[in-house]
């Protein structure tokens, strides 16, 4: 079976350009989540949605990021502008919500901003 | 906010040694989950555990899920050079939450 699927794998962007990070995710999975990585910080959780609906963004940096899931098979994240200090691994993982699930991680996208 | 405090931070051991790294919260956990990241990949999970107590092993794996339920250990046996990678804990904080709590993780590193 397929995993979650992001693209771009690897992005550099220049500040100010509008980056769009997409991520399909594990089909039947109900719950989709986007994740940041950096050394800094490790891994924190931007935003997740529960059948297409944005649950939590309490993790959003700031109003130039946003997430949308159009349907139960695409979802995007988006940056605008970007700036430097966004340069980071960006994950999108996905589970089915049960009790005991589990959460299955993208390979991620590498994003540097110059 | 809740926190994972996961110990040691890195790890550099002779090929065939046994490892041992944990995980400890001040916050009570429903679910531990342990994942590995090998460089340019995401994290894949390694070992899910759901019950206070609960003892889980996957081949030379063993994780334990405190009884406490505060904490939980990774142990890895007869280490070989595929086991190099960070491993994070993370942890889920009541029944069907969805919101993980990660690890600072464990960066291993083996010598042959």
């Amino acid at each position: 079976d397929a995993g979650v699927i992001q693209s771009p794998r690897h992005e550099v962007t220049e500040m100010g350009q509008e980056v769009t990070l997409r991520c399909k995710p594990i089909s039947g999975h109900d719950y989709l989540f986007w994740y940041r990585q950096t050394m800094m910080r490790g891994l924190e959780l931007l935003i997740y949605f529960n059948n297409n609906v944005p649950i939590d963004d309490s993790g959003m940096p700031e109003d130039r990021f946003s997430a949308k899931m159009p349907n139960a098979s695409f979802s995007t994240l988006k940056i605008q502008p970007s700036e430097p200090r966004d340069s980071a691994v960006y994950f999108c993982a996905s589970s089915l919500g049960s009790p005991g699930n589990t959460i299955y991680f993208g390979e991620g996208s590498w994003l540097t901003v110059v | 906010g809740q926190q994972l405090n996961q110990s040691p931070q890195s790890m550099f051991i002779q090929e065939g040694e046994d490892v041992s790294m944990n995980c400890t919260s001040s916050s009570i956990f429903n679910t531990w989950l342990w994942y590995k990241q090998d460089p340019g990949e995401g994290p894949v999970l390694l070992i899910a555990l759901y019950k206070a107590g609960e003892l889980t092993s996957n081949g030379r794996l063993t994780a334990q899920f405190g009884i406490t339920r505060k904490d939980s250990f990774l142990n890895i046996s007869a280490s070989i050079p595929s086991d190099v990678g960070i491993y994070f804990c993370a942890g889920l904080l009541s029944e069907g939450a969805q919101k993980l709590v990660f690890g600072q993780g464990t960066r291993l590193t083996i010598n042959p």
